[in-house]
């Protein structure tokens, strides 16, 4: 079945030690998207790309950086993370603009 | 910024009763789109239903339909025949025309009790 899949689902960093979240799709879309989601709250875009073209929210952290290499792949970095990025990290991919978004399953990152 | 309101932060329902989640929109826009979509307790999100402004009958989806009032800028979603599965928030999520990412509301949390 095509999907979404992000890995790995729960990731324990140290304060300030980089990490690293991968997200794959099996869909072929253009657009794919990183969301930060804390308890509580609605997911809250970082940033996203249209094919190469990447596009960042005003207020995103400039410790939020992400790479597509490829269709397929997207990867979200935080250089140093702090315990305030201690959230669910949701990927999404869609077709276009204007088309339904299709989420991963997330990774739960804490950091310690 | 657009303004997305869920009016209930929290419902409980019997299973197997109908039952209307509340999201109204601030937009000067006449096209746009309006998703909603499911998060269990697992974090998934799932797409359930898409409703366009220009769309002359509201949108149905299997349970899930969309009660669409685009004078009040509401488009409340109603899940009939409600399922213990069916417990999960739930977002609403208006997309204007040529906007490149959705904005959700607050989300409504929802309890099906046997």
């Amino acid at each position: 079945d095509a999907m979404v899949i992000q890995n790995p689902r729960y990731q324990v960093t140290q304060f300030g030690k980089p990490v690293t979240l991968s997200c794959s799709q099996t869909l072929n879309h253009n657009v794919m998207y990183w969301y930060q989601q804390k308890s509580s709250q609605a997911p809250k875009l970082l940033f996203h790309y249209y094919d190469k073209d990447f596009n960042n929210e005003a207020d995103t952290p400039d410790n939020f950086q992400s790479r597509r290499p490829n269709t397929s792949f997207c990867f979200l970095d935080i250089r140093s993370p702090g315990l305030g990025d201690a959230a669910m990290y949701l990927c999404a991919t869609s077709a276009g603009v204007g088309y339904e978004q299709y989420f991963g399953p997330g990774t739960r990152l804490t950091v310690t | 910024a657009q303004k997305i309101t869920q009016t209930q932060p929290g419902m409980f329902v019997q299973e197997k009763e109908a039952v209307t989640l509340d999201c109204t929109y601030d937009t000067s826009d006449q096209s746009y789109g309006l998703f909603w979509y499911k998060q269990p307790s697992s974090g998934e999100m799932i797409f359930l239903i898409y409703q366009g402004s220009y769309d002359e009958q509201n949108a149905t989806e299997g349970r899930y339909s969309l009660n669409f009032q685009k004078a009040r800028k509401s488009a409340n979603l109603v899940i009939s025949a409600s399922q213990l599965g069916d417990s999960a928030m739930y977002f609403c999520a208006p997309l204007r025309q040529g906007a490149q990412k959705l904005v959700f509301g607050q989300g409504t949390r929802l309890t099906i009790n046997p």
